[in-house]
């Protein structure tokens, strides 16, 4: 069956330092993936989305890569401050527009 | 642009009550998204849209849902009768598709549906 699964569900990290996230999946062909951050009480903002034949894309302190032979996606913020803190998650999409996200890693930077 | 409009933010409603939630999308966005939200299953889709014509209903979860989509800037998500596992936050989304390839998704702030 299909299933994302993201790292871990909480990551905690010094201030100044790179958070990376990871997104696996499994029997999906998606052709292209999607990051977006929640915080509390609100919905999700789109990120960065990453297409199948491209290998890696940066955002300001962003950068997403994404491996299709390892099925595999990373979110990297380098710097990281306590504002950064929040749920990422990531999406995978088929080009039928559906999107399936991953249950999301909470991310918290400490000062 | 004021974003995606949901209403109500908040309802609290009793077991076996009808539950009627509202979506107004972004002027312009061909594509409707529901997803439900909870801390057991996450984001999970309910039922998408394009150009008002629902294209995938897999995620509802039971007959008691139904959504409706009347133009293009107005869609309903019913839940009739509710039961208390159907307490979550509700999102919709919307987004351009052309093709083949969708736009990034835009969610609005949820409805966080409690049912006693």
């Amino acid at each position: 069956s299909q299933k994302i699964e993201q790292n871990s569900e909480a990551l905690n990290i010094q201030e100044g330092k790179t958070a990376t996230l990871t997104c696996n999946y499994t029997n999906y062909s998606p052709a292209y993936l999607q990051w977006y951050r929640q915080d509390p009480g609100r919905g999700p903002v789109f990120l960065l989305l990453i297409r199948e034949n491209e290998k890696e894309k940066r955002k300001e302190r962003l950068k997403v890569t994404f491996d299709t032979t390892l099925k595999q996606s990373l979110f990297h913020i380098t710097a990281s401050q306590p504002a950064d803190s929040a749920t990422y998650l990531c999406a995978l999409n088929t080009n039928a527009g559906k999107s399936t996200f991953g249950d999301g890693t909470t991310l918290t930077v400490k000062p | 642009d004021a974003g995606v409009i949901q209403s109500p933010r908040h309802e609290v409603t009793e077991m076996g009550q009808e539950v009627t939630l509202r979506c107004k999308p972004i002027s312009g966005h061909n594509s409707l998204f529901w997803y439900r939200q909870t801390m057991m299953r996450g984001l999970e889709l309910l039922i998408y849209f394009n150009n008002n014509v629902p294209i995938d209903d897999s995620g509802m979860p039971e007959d008691r849902f139904s959504a409706k989509m009347p133009n293009a800037s107005f869609s309903t998500l019913k839940i009739q009768p509710s039961e208390p596992r159907d307490s979550a936050v509700y999102f919709c989304a919307s987004s351009s598709y052309s093709g083949g390839m969708t736009d990034t998704q835009y969610f609005g702030p949820g409805t966080r549906l409690t049912v006693l």
